[in-house]
């Protein structure tokens, strides 16, 4: 099946680091990436991993993979207000002619001041 | 450079009539896709452009939906009869090339159906 998924929620206190982990399900996924939703606002890549690595970092993000468990994370560390959004992690889906992403439901950080 | 540009920004319309959505994507920009984000869901992926390749329609949930590029630049998603159920965030993503790596999202058409 094609299911993706992650915790809803997650509440930190700002400085502290959050972790939203996700699930995948394809382990063919050549690319799996975190994307990052505001209110109102449209879709923010954050970054994506190669399937072929462990972790990549940048700057306060943090991904790290675990392809035997298809098992996803994303840490962000230093936790500000201005992190609170939906977190989406996806797959990519590669079959034939075509290409698409997976996107989990979604995992809602509120960042308490 | 300009981004995801899509149109219009919100839509309501009432059950039974037809709405066009438009998405102009990144110049130079091969692939284009189209998703569904329903209320507090993930995104469901619709369908695909690439470059003059017949599209991946898979993802389309009814007859009543359709979609139409023009080479590489502007595509339009038509709901014929629309339904409540339709009432969704509409987004287009483009990216550079066939792997996708990158998929850049406009900031979607919120359509409410009455």
């Amino acid at each position: 099946g094609e299911d993706v998924e992650q915790s809803l929620f997650l509440s930190v206190r700002e400085g502290d680091s959050s972790v939203i982990n996700c699930t995948y399900t394809d382990s063919s996924s050549t690319y799996l990436y975190w994307y990052k939703q505001e209110p109102g606002a449209g879709l923010q890549l954050l970054t994506y991993i190669f399937s072929n690595m462990d972790m990549k970092q940048d700057q306060r993000l943090t991904v790290l993979l675990n392809k035997k468990d298809k098992h996803l994370s994303l840490r962000i560390a230093d936790t500000q207000t201005g992190d609170s959004a939906i977190y989406f992690c996806a797959e990519s889906w590669y079959g034939g002619a075509t290409n698409k992403l997976i996107f989990g439901t979604g995992t809602l950080l509120a960042v308490q001041p | 450079g300009a981004g995801v540009s899509q149109s219009p920004s919100n839509k309501v319309t009432e059950k039974g009539k037809d709405v066009e959505l438009r998405c102009d994507p990144i110049s130079g920009h091969t692939a284009l896709y189209w998703y569904r984000q329903r209320l507090g869901q993930g995104l469901e992926f619709l369908i695909y452009f690439q470059g003059n390749s017949a599209p991946d329609k898979s993802g389309l949930p009814s007859d009543r939906f359709s979609a139409e590029r023009t080479g590489e630049s502007v595509s339009t998603l038509t709901i014929q009869r629309t339904q409540q159920e339709d009432s969704a965030v509409y987004l287009c993503a483009s990216s550079s090339d066939r792997g996708g790596y990158e998929q850049y999202f406009g900031p979607g058409t919120r359509l409410t159906v009455t």
